[in-house]
């Protein structure tokens, strides 16, 4: 059965500092990757989608980016955090009928 | 992308019918229609999906009208447990690797 992972669970970090979450998919091969953002009691904002391997999608121009640098694996990144880019990170695939499916979250506090 | 609008906000209590209503109205031809739910602190998670009439499985129903401007899900008597958000989302089921946005959704609360 497929799973995805999603690490770190919770971070805090200065403003200021890099950021890097990961998530990885097992048990499909080229699957459609996405990262998600929620702040604080709003929605799901679509940040970063990808088809395959170094084909990245940017929804949300700003001071974040991605990368697949492997099939099932997806990198969120920031070279400097900014306060408001605190908030629940989730990374999701999709299948055939291009349902998603998401990891457990990456909670980011900035300070 | 079709856009969808839905309630902010619904209450119920335990043991009702719960309809949840979203309104997709510049939806295309291809694309169908999913449901999801989301628990504080958790990524959401698929409930149904359709493209016409009406579907059915173990947790709800999707009323879609025949114009498919907007789609109805269905959750029979509810308990405690399904206080949640519920987004709607609608796209190409088959085009692989397009953007899903969701909306605002819907945050039910279910009182005892």
């Amino acid at each position: 059965s497929q799973t995805i992972h999603q690490w770190p669970a919770t971070l805090v970090q200065p403003v200021g500092s890099p950021l890097s979450l990961e998530c990885t998919v097992e048990g499909t091969s080229n699957p459609n990757l996405y990262w998600y953002r929620q702040a604080a009691g709003r929605g799901l904002q679509l940040l970063f989608y990808s088809v395959g391997i170094g084909q990245i999608s940017s929804e949300v121009p700003q001071n974040l980016s991605a990368s697949r640098p492997q099939d099932r694996q997806f990198i969120l990144s920031s070279k400097k955090l900014l306060l408001s880019d605190s908030g629940f990170y989730l990374c999701a695939w999709t299948n055939l009928v291009n349902v998603l499916t998401f990891g457990a979250g990456s909670r980011l506090t900035v300070l | 992308l079709a856009k969808t609008t839905q309630p902010i906000s619904m209450d119920s209590y335990e043991g009702q019918e719960v309809n949840i209503t979203c309104s997709h109205n510049n939806i295309a031809t291809n694309d169908y229609i999913t449901w999801y739910q989301q628990f504080p602190s958790q990524g959401p998670r698929f409930i149904i999906q359709g493209y016409k009439t009406k579907v059915t499985n173990e947790v709800a129903s999707l009323f879609i009208p025949a114009d498919r401007k907007s789609s109805t899900l269905s959750l029979p008597r509810v308990s405690l447990s399904d206080t949640a958000v519920y987004y709607c989302l609608v796209g190409e089921i088959y085009n692989q690797g397009g953007k899903l946005i969701f909306g605002q959704g819907t945050e039910l609360s279910v009182k005892p």
